[in-house]
């Protein structure tokens, strides 16, 4: 069973400065792997996604990289700013038999502070 | 493109009443759409997954009989929280897809369900 797991829980960082968000992923093989951000209840919104046989996206200050063999995913923010703070969450794809299955990781909660 | 809404955004119900969620694809087909439930300080779960026309698939240790998921149009689903009680209180979000079993997803706003 495919487990997903995002390091730190929680982040606090001041206006400006560079962060990294880790992702793990158990099972390595995967379609792809995606991030998103979630304000406060809210849905989700797609940040980056990125195909099993790539090994970086990039939109904007936002990079998001994968190293699927070792089952690992990093998404860099570079310049934060306060209207980062949300959680990221990264999701890996698979196929199940039936389709194909999201499985979310447990979210880090990013606060840019001013 | 590809906007999924849902409705209601916030529903209040007392323990024992049903409520139905509406997940509708704006502007595009969608072909399979996906229910999650998300519980405070956690991650999605997937529920299920529902094909258009089709039954639908659970996740194990979803129940069928209590969360009834109808998937009649390539724009409509709808999932059912049957007798609920204070342990359904959750944020439900669905998601849809348009194309083959690759396809990305695309999420709505979620319903915010709080049972009395």
């Amino acid at each position: 069973k495919q487990e997903v797991t995002q390091i730190p829980a929680a982040l606090s960082v001041p206006e400006g400065e560079n962060l990294v968000l880790n992702c793990s992923f158990t099972d390595s093989a995967i379609y792809n792997l995606q991030w998103f951000r979630q304000d406060p209840g809210k849905g989700l919104t797609s940040l980056l996604l990125i195909q099993s046989s790539q090994r970086e996206q990039t939109s904007g200050r936002l990079n998001a990289s994968l190293d699927k063999s070792s089952g690992r995913s990093t998404l860099y923010i570079a310049a934060s700013q306060p209207g980062d703070s949300a959680t990221y969450l990264c999701a890996v794809r698979e196929y199940t038999g039936g389709g194909n299955k999201l499985t979310f990781g447990t979210g880090t909660q990013l606060k840019v502070e001013l | 493109g590809a906007v999924v809404s849902q409705h209601p955004s916030r529903v209040i119900c007392k323990s024992g009443t049903s409520v139905k969620i509406e997940c509708r694809s704006l502007d595009f087909q969608a072909t399979t759409m996906f229910w999650y439930r998300q519980f405070p300080k956690q991650s999605l779960m997937l529920m299920a997954t529902s094909n258009e026309g089709s039954k639908a698939t659970y996740e194990q240790g979803v129940e069928k009989d209590k969360f009834l998921i109808n998937h009649a149009s390539l724009t409509l689903s709808t999932l059912t929280v049957t007798s609920a009680h204070p342990e359904d209180s959750s944020f439900y979000i669905c998601s849809a897809t348009s194309g083959g079993t690759l396809s990305e997803q695309y999420f709505g706003p979620g319903t915010r369900l709080t049972v009395t």
